[in-house]
């Protein structure tokens, strides 16, 4: 069974820095896709970036890029700049050809003032 | 506005009661997912319909089930209900090809039992 582990369940850093997020997931899969999503105080759930497997280059979305290193299956977020408004829980989420997204438990970040 | 839509926003009710969360999906898409949310949890898989089929089913408990309607609406429904189904259930839609572009949440429904 597919699975997604988050290691750091909550990071606190100051404005303006650059904050990695760390995920890996386990698949026997050769094709599938990941996800970042976002879940700030308003719980609502925001796609942050995604990456398609088959694809060497790392998925970049504005101040959110993606480090995706297939052989090691890890899966990290970087928020560069950050900004308040960044301030939420992080998902690193896993789909494959099934179409069901497994999420892992979440990163709670903090950016602080 | 994502263009997944659910109803109620919130919902108070109490043991043993049974309740029907309803979502509409994004134009044109054909699939819909369901997925529990706990206090401070990550997200449980529940069930997904694709074009009114169901197509995966999670750990959804037997009190719950659900369905998709023609018109690509699904409803959720949760019976004999008891305080540890206090969660917020989102709706989730996608498209012909979900691998694509993930999925698009609905704002959730906070449901409390009491």
């Amino acid at each position: 069974a597919q699975t997604v582990t988050q290691s750091q369940p909550e990071m606190s850093v100051q404005e303006a820095e650059t904050v990695t997020l760390s995920c890996t997931y386990d698949t026997s899969e050769s094709n599938y896709y990941l996800f970042w999503y976002k879940q700030p105080p308003s719980r609502q759930m925001i796609l942050v970036i995604r990456q398609e497997a088959y694809k060497q280059q790392n998925a970049t979305e504005n101040r959110f890029s993606v480090n995706f290193q297939k052989a090691a299956k890890s899966f990290s977020l970087k928020i560069s700049d950050s900004q308040l408004g960044d301030t939420a829980m992080y998902f690193c989420a896993f789909m494959n050809r099934d179409d069901k997204i497994i999420f892992g438990k979440g990163t709670r970040l903090h950016i602080l003032p | 506005d994502s263009g997944v839509t659910q109803t109620p926003k919130h919902l108070i009710t109490a043991t043993g009661q049974r309740v029907t969360l309803r979502c509409s999906p994004r134009s044109g898409d054909l699939s819909v997912y369901w997925y529990q949310q706990s206090l401070d949890q990550g997200l449980q898989f529940l069930i997904q319909y694709y074009n009114g089929e169901e197509r995966a089913k999670g750990n959804i408990l037997e009190r719950f089930s659900a369905q998709q309607f023609p018109d690509l609406h699904s409803e959720l429904n949760l019976s004999s209900l008891e305080l540890g189904d206090s969660a917020l259930y989102f709706c989730a839609s996608s498209g012909r090809d979900p691998n694509r572009g993930g999925y698009t949440f609905g704002s959730g429904t906070r449901l409390t039992v009491v």
